[in-house]
């Protein structure tokens, strides 16, 4: 599984909270990516990283700050969460030597 | 920025059949287009990818094929099987140095026994 998990794997949460999810990986990679999935839109990127505190935004990212202070962790946080972030989000990883990214297992997230 | 367009968005086949997904993009600087199958409740998972340098690449029943001049590429699954249904995505990268990837929006694969 490349060392990649996803925590929580699933969440329910109320409109207006803060949400925080974190993508952990053990293998030491520099490139680390925060994707949401949504029926008939496909992967979008919210935010990457490019290595410790080099964080930069994709094509979704309003509403969605990341922080990475530490290599092994990247996390996604929702300020405060709106129903149209219900989704799943996948945290990926660029594996060393090539450009193939790994997907983790997914954070299932329900915005009530 | 870079805009991927797949088509089609569904497509069902008779199992030993051949199937084919296309997808275009629109930067000139990408130079690399890898597909992933995503089953229902999974992560997406790379099956095939190709560099901007090679027209083709096979690897079993699957192979891809990539257009530059025309901006674009497609997937060729041959002799389908019932396991081959799911989702299928094509991506391309931004050509810059942080392998960003955008992503079509994919195509249901549905292979009939």
């Amino acid at each position: 599984d490349a060392g990649i998990t996803q925590s929580p794997r699933h969440k329910v949460t109320e409109t207006g909270t803060p949400v925080t999810l974190r993508c952990h990986q053990t293998e030491n990679h520099r490139y680390m990516y925060w994707y949401r999935q949504d029926p008939g839109h496909g992967l979008r990127l919210i935010h990457y990283s490019y290595g410790v505190k080099d964080t930069d935004k994709g094509e979704v990212s309003d509403g969605y700050s990341v922080s990475r202070s530490k290599t092994e962790d990247f996390l996604l946080t929702l300020e405060s969460a709106t129903s149209s972030q219900t989704s799943v989000y996948f945290c990926a990883i660029k594996l060393a030597g090539g450009y193939e990214q790994y997907f983790g297992p997914g954070t299932r997230l329900t915005v009530t | 920025g870079e805009n991927v367009e797949q088509h089609p968005s569904t497509l069902s086949v008779q199992e030993g059949d051949s199937a084919v997904i296309k997808c275009t993009y629109s930067d000139s600087a990408s130079n690399y287009f890898p597909w992933y199958k995503q089953e229902l409740g999974k992560r997406p998972q790379l099956i095939i990818d190709i560099r901007s340098n090679v027209g083709e690449k096979k690897d079993q029943r699957i192979a891809v094929t990539l257009n530059k001049t025309a901006k674009h590429f497609s997937l060729h699954i041959t002799e389908t099987q019932p396991e081959d249904s799911a989702v299928y995505f094509c991506a391309a990268d931004s050509g810059g140095s942080n392998y960003k990837l955008t992503f079509g929006k994919g195509t249901l694969l549905t292979v009939n026994p």
